[in-house]
């Protein structure tokens, strides 16, 4: 069974468009976390949960927005998208904040055309 | 100044070798410090965290100098499995991550 799960493993999309990348955990996890990846491999943290509360919002535009309907879910939202957005975008998920319980998805690439 | 920073390799070595990374961080506050490694197109694994004494886990082992605000990852014997990209990590709840350096080992 897999720890993290994201859909869709892969994303093409047209400039302008809104698009949602899903991410679900069965640990049991109390915080969960979306990074991403640009090309140059710098993984940054956009956003982190904890008990559906958001923790840590880093400087991202507000075209992106988490939502974490429950524990085990955190999705991520994006409006009109740019080239920039451009990534590998990854949902992680710890027990209590840290690297020793964290788990992480296998990414989703987006593409933005 | 980057938050962390690594040299982005690439480092080809032949199987048997000894190979060091560095990294340096800007934050001095900072308390945890963490090696991970990824594979192309993977996720990022934790490979170790970096205690102040130094610590070992098998053929790797990484160090800390706070003085110096840097530290290192070591990598004895290497393994073709072992190449993949390692990344520098700073902080536990805000995580930092450095760029990765990228490893190949070969036969």
């Amino acid at each position: 069974d897999t720890a993290v799960s994201q859909t869709p493993k892969y994303l093409v999309t047209q400039m302008g468009n809104d698009k949602s990348i899903k991410c679900e955990q069965n640990l049991g996890h109390d915080t969960m976390y979306w990074y991403k990846q640009d090309s140059k491999k710098f993984l940054k943290i956009m956003f982190s949960y904890n008990n559906k509360e958001l923790i840590i919002n880093e400087t991202v535009p507000n075209r992106f927005s988490p939502k974490s309907p429950d524990k085990a879910h955190l999705n991520l939202h994006i409006n009109s998208l740019e080239l920039g957005d451009s990534a590998v975008y990854f949902c992680a998920s710890s027990l209590a904040g840290g690297p020793e319980t964290q788990y992480f998805g296998p990414g989703t690439r987006l593409l933005v055309l | 100044r980057k938050e962390v920073e690594q040299d982005p390799g690439p480092f080809n070595v032949p199987e048997g070798a000894t190979v060091a990374f560095n990294c340096t961080y800007s934050n001095s506050a900072s308390q945890s410090f963490f090696w991970y490694r990824q594979d192309c197109r993977k996720e990022p694994k934790l490979l170790m965290s970096v205690y102040s004494s130094g610590n070992e886990d098998g053929r790797f082992t990484a160090q800390l100098n706070r003085a110096s605000q840097y530290i290192s990852l070591l990598i004895r014997d290497s393994k073709l499995s072992d190449s993949a990209t390692y990344l520098c990590v700073v902080g536990r709840d805000d995580m930092r991550f450095g760029a990765g350096t990228r490893l190949t080992v070969k036969p």
